[in-house]
Parts: C-alpha cells; structure tokens; sequence
C-alpha cells in the first residue's frame, strides 16, 4: 500500500531564517507530487507541483522554492522565511488514471505546522 | 481565476439532525468536482469524485449531488454523529491540467 511521509511535523523558526520541507512518497512510481498551504482562516491553497524529478511548477510568487531530486521526495525550502510563511503545509500525491488527470484523487500527508517569529 | 465557494464557512448541530452544505464553482469549463473531509489531526481524506451533471454519490450516511449547469454541489449527512465533525473540503481542477482549487471548506461539528 501507498503511503505518504511529511517532517518535521512542527517547526518554530524565527523571521530571516532558512526553510526545508520534506515530504516522500512510498509503494507507487512516477506520482505527481503537491505542496500545499493553510494559512489561518483559508482554504488550501497549491504552491507547487511536480510530474516528474527536476520538473516543478510554481502556482503563486513567494519566497519558497521546491525540489524534486528523486522520483518520490518532494522538498519546500525558503532562504528567508516571512512572518506570511507561516501555516500547515501539506504534501499530497497522485497518479495519473484519467484523461488529463482532472478526476484522479489526490492523497495527502499528516502535515507539517510552521510557525514564524 | 478559478474561484470555488463553500458555504456555510461552520455549522454547529446536535447529533442525529442531518445537515447539508454547498459547494460552489463556475459553471462554463467544468472538468469535476471532488469533496474531501479533514478531520483535526489527520490528513485530508478523498470522499467523491464527480463529473456528470446530476451525480448522485453516496458512502455510508454521506451522500453529495452535482449540478454542474448552475454550478453547485450538495454534501449531505444523514443522522450526524459526534465522529463525522471535521472541515469538508470541495475541490475543481483547474482547466490547463490535475491542479486542484480548493474551497475555503465547511467546518462542522455535531454535539452529542
């Protein structure tokens, strides 16, 4: 079975510090991979999302960046983390089953909590 | 922009009632809709996939429908009970690919 792996579960990290993420994926292959964020009092919203290793879409300009370096390891990082970083962020996987993925359900990870100071 | 609305932002009922909420989302260029439950300390959970206008899905005590002309989805819980209190979450995938905008979600909590 599939299983979905986010760390650190939560993190305080003052203003200006650095940020890194990390979220894999076990018992699947070539999944598309998504890095989402809740900020309080709003829906999730997509950060990033990757079809395959080294292949990353940015949906929203901030100051994160995510990495693909193998098939099933998804990374957020950020070189200065704001104050507005802070959130739940979720990773989440899917596999391609429909015609241009629109139906394919997305599974997601236990989270990770960020609080910036 | 892909704008999806649920309503009502919480819901606060007493166990046994049921109860309904709605999603939603622009009616041309509908692809589907998915609904997903979050409960506290857990991860998103998929509930439904829809696609054809007048779906009707149903698990358990949950049922949703899809009206995708005028743009809205139903979720309906039938006889709530304490366990089924968590944040429902609707989804569209956005035109250009698998992408995913999510609503704000429903919070509902059942009292015992």
């Amino acid at each position: 079975s599939q299983t979905i792996h986010q760390w650190p579960a939560t993190l305080v990290q003052p203003v200006g510090s650095p940020l890194s993420l990390e979220c894999t994926v076990e018992g699947t292959s070539n999944p598309n991979l998504y890095w989402y964020r809740q900020a309080a009092g709003r829906g999730l919203q997509l950060l990033f999302y990757s079809v395959g290793i080294g292949q990353i879409s940015s949906e929203v300009p901030q100051n994160l960046s995510a990495s693909r370096p193998q098939d099933r390891q998804f990374i957020l990082s950020s070189k200065k983390l704001l104050l507005s970083d802070s959130g739940f962020y979720l990773c989440a996987w899917s596999v391609r089953l429909s015609n241009r993925g629109r139906t394919d359900t997305q599974y997601f990870g236990p989270g990770t909590r960020l609080t910036v100071l | 922009i892909l704008n999806v609305e649920q309503s009502p932002q919480s819901l606060h009922v007493q166990e046994g009632d049921s109860t309904n909420f709605t999603c939603s989302f622009p009616s041309s260029n509908f692809y589907a809709l998915h609904w997903y439950r979050w409960e506290t300390a857990k991860s998103p959970e998929a509930l439904f996939v829809m696609t054809l206008n007048g779906d009707e899905k149903k698990k358990g005590r949950i049922s949703a429908t899809l009206n995708t002309k005028e743009g809205y989805s139903y979720l309906y819980i039938k006889g709530s009970q304490p366990e089924d209190s968590a944040t429902y979450l609707c989804a569209s995938p956005m035109e250009y690919g698998n992408k995913l905008v999510f609503g704000a979600g429903t919070i509902l909590r059942v009292k015992s």
